[in-house]
């Protein structure tokens, strides 16, 4: 079965700090998409980034970098110079391709703490 | 700006009563989703809708019921709440075909449920 693993309950940095967020993925589908998900105080998740299974090309969005790498089953997240604004829940969530009506699957979450 | 609304932040309500939690979207979305939110469990699918007056269970859809009767609104409904019920629920929509695995989920700022 389909299974988010985000191994890190909860991360405090300094602001400025670099901080990568684990995300571990298992399926044997071939097909499939991945997100980030932020979940900032305010409580509304907010959509981040997806990938899907065929493009394993690396994404930086400003202070946002993304490493997908299908050989270890990861979707790493990376934060550079974070700022408390920063302060969020994340998640990573993952769903297989198409012509299902399959649910999508989130990790636990990390929270991420920057402090001042 | 287009919403998701979760017509109540915070409830508090006694073992044994009715509660309804209600969402409303604005983007004439087909999909709509509910899901309760733990610490330490992730989010986790109770019900989905992907048409007026159709819905299908999720992950755990014991101890709920759902109801769709117009396109914008999605109402989950505990028929006789209990204490473990207790949790932050999220509500979700997204437009496109369910069956294409790249939906981007559009989500409320969510209900927090206490159950005495």
């Amino acid at each position: 079965a389909q299974k988010v693993t985000q191994a890190q309950t909860e991360i405090s940095v300094v602001e400025k700090e670099d901080v990568t967020l684990d995300c571990v993925y298992e399926t044997r589908d071939t097909t499939y998409y991945l997100f980030w998900y932020k979940q900032p105080p305010s409580g509304e998740l907010v959509f981040l980034i997806r990938r899907n299974s065929f493009d394993e090309q690396n994404e930086i969005s400003g202070r946002y970098s993304w490493n997908f790498q299908k050989s270890t089953s990861s979707f790493n997240f990376t934060i550079t110079a974070s700022q408390v604004v920063d302060s969020a829940v994340y998640f990573c969530s993952y769903r297989w391709g198409s012509g299902n009506t399959g649910k999508l699957i989130f990790g636990q979450g990390t929270t991420l703490q920057v402090k001042p | 700006d287009v919403k998701v609304t979760q017509s109540s932040r915070y409830l508090v309500k006694r073992t044994g009563e009715k509660v309804f939690l209600e969402c409303v979207q604005d983007m004439d979305h087909e999909n709509m989703f509910w899901y309760r939110q733990d610490p330490g469990l992730g989010l986790r699918l109770i019900y989905f809708s992907y048409d007026v007056k159709m819905k299908e269970k999720g992950d755990i859809p014991e101890g709920y019921s759902v109801s769709r009767e117009k396109k914008e609104r999605f109402s989950l409904i505990l028929e006789s709440a209990s204490t473990n019920q207790t949790s932050m629920y999220l509500c979700a929509s997204t437009s496109r075909d369910w069956t294409s695995g790249a939906n981007v989920l559009t989500f409320g700022a969510g209900s927090r449920l206490t159950v005495l």
